[in-house]
Formats: C-alpha cells, structure tokens, sequence
C-alpha cells in the first residue's frame, strides 16, 4: 500500500530535549516536506526536500533542521525545543511528475512543555 | 511571496444544502489551486483541484471555480451530507518550470459542519 508514515504519532516532552520525528515514504518520490498546523494558521511549510541531500527552508525553519540521506526518510529534528513549537506535524511527499500534489503523513502531535 | 485568505473560518449548513468557501491568493504566478480535506483526527487529503486554464471542475457534488482576474477561486459541495463536515483547507501554487518546488501555501482553513 502506496503511504506516508510519521513516528511518533503523539509526543509529550520537556524544552530543550532534543527530539526526533520521523517520515518515511514508499512511492519512490523525489519530493518530501514537513508542515505544522496551528488554529487559524493553516499549514504552513518548515523545510523542503527535492532530492537525496538537497534541502532548502520553506517559511517557518526557526527552530528545525532536517536530513535527507537516503529517498525514503525524510525526519525533522528538534534541537532544542521550545513552547512555540507545539504543534500538529505532517510530513508530505509528492512525484517530480507531480511535485505539487502532495501526499500527507498521518501527522505528529507535539506538546513542549 | 504568495499568499492566501480563505473565509470564512466556520461555516455550518443544514444537510441537503450547499457550502461555498472562497479562497482569494496574491501571486498571479500562481496556476494549481487544489483542495484538501481534512477529517477529524485524520491527515489533509486532495480532494480536488484547478488549474489556471481551466474556469471550473466538477466530481459528483463538489466542485472547484477559479476567476483568475480577481484571483480568488471557490469551493462548492452540493446535497451536503454530515460526512462533509470537517475542515478544509485551498492552496495555491505555481506548476512547472525547473525551479518548481511543490510548495503549497495554504489557506487557514475552514470548518464545515453539516447538521442532520
């Protein structure tokens, strides 16, 4: 079954421990990107990935950094967490064919205490 | 940089009637509109979307128009039924060219809720 898959799928922690959240895809897709969503704000995009190793930051990187060592995986890090970033997380990947239609992960819910 | 306002923000609706949500965008580069719903709990999925040369798209009771003067499209279910109500979210975006990203930028959202 073509999915997007985000682990884990909720998360309780304190500021400042480093966390991990991870994506994985298995459509083979060259684009991969990591959303939050607050109230009133929508989704908006942290970073982005066309490609094994390339990365660029989408509108909100403060705070996040991200890997792509191999096309499947794509996890976002949280250095050093704080309050602000609790948050829903989606990771999304889509085609190079069709780069703009995005597939959504089942998304992560993050609560910094 | 692109950016969307979707209203309204909550909309409720008796069953049997109709939902229209309005997106408005500011990048006349922009050419995707798509639309994503997003049931309770439950990750946003494509429901349907528009491309600027196209003036309107249906499938079955939704339907997407985009006036790409105005730069505004809109969403519209018909018969709604209570398996409607969630939130739904429009984005637009610019398709091709090779430095297309995929990026989405995204609307705040809509809540529909369909009453029985």
């Amino acid at each position: 079954e073509a999915q997007v898959t985000q682990n884990p799928r909720y998360l309780i922690t304190v500021t400042g421990k480093k966390l991990t959240v991870t994506c994985s895809q298995n459509m083979n897709h060259e684009y991969m990107s990591w959303y939050r969503q607050d109230p009133g704000l929508g989704l908006r995009q942290i970073y982005y990935s066309m490609n094994v190793e390339v990365t660029d930051k989408g509108d909100v990187p403060e705070g996040y950094k991200v890997s792509r060592k191999e096309k499947r995986n794509f996890p976002l890090i949280l250095e050093s967490p704080s309050p602000n970033q609790t948050s829903l997380y989606f990771c999304a990947s889509s085609s190079r064919e069709a780069r703009n239609t995005q597939y959504f992960g089942p998304g992560t819910r993050l609560t910094v205490l | 940089g692109e950016n969307v306002e979707q209203h309204p923000s909550t909309l409720s609706v008796q069953e049997g009637d109709s939902a229209v949500i309005k997106c408005t965008y500011s990048d006349s580069a922009s050419n995707y509109f798509p639309w994503y719903k997003q049931e309770l709990g439950k990750r946003p999925q494509l429901i349907i979307d528009i491309r600027s040369n196209v003036g309107e798209k249906k499938d079955q009771r939704i339907a997407v128009t985009l006036n790409k003067t105005a730069k505004h499209f809109s969403l519209h279910i018909t018969e709604t039924q209570p398996e409607d109500s969630a939130v739904y979210f429009c984005a637009a975006s610019k398709v091709g060219g090779s430095s297309n990203t995929g990026k989405l930028i995204f609307g705040q959202g809509t809540t529909l809720q369909v009453k029985p």
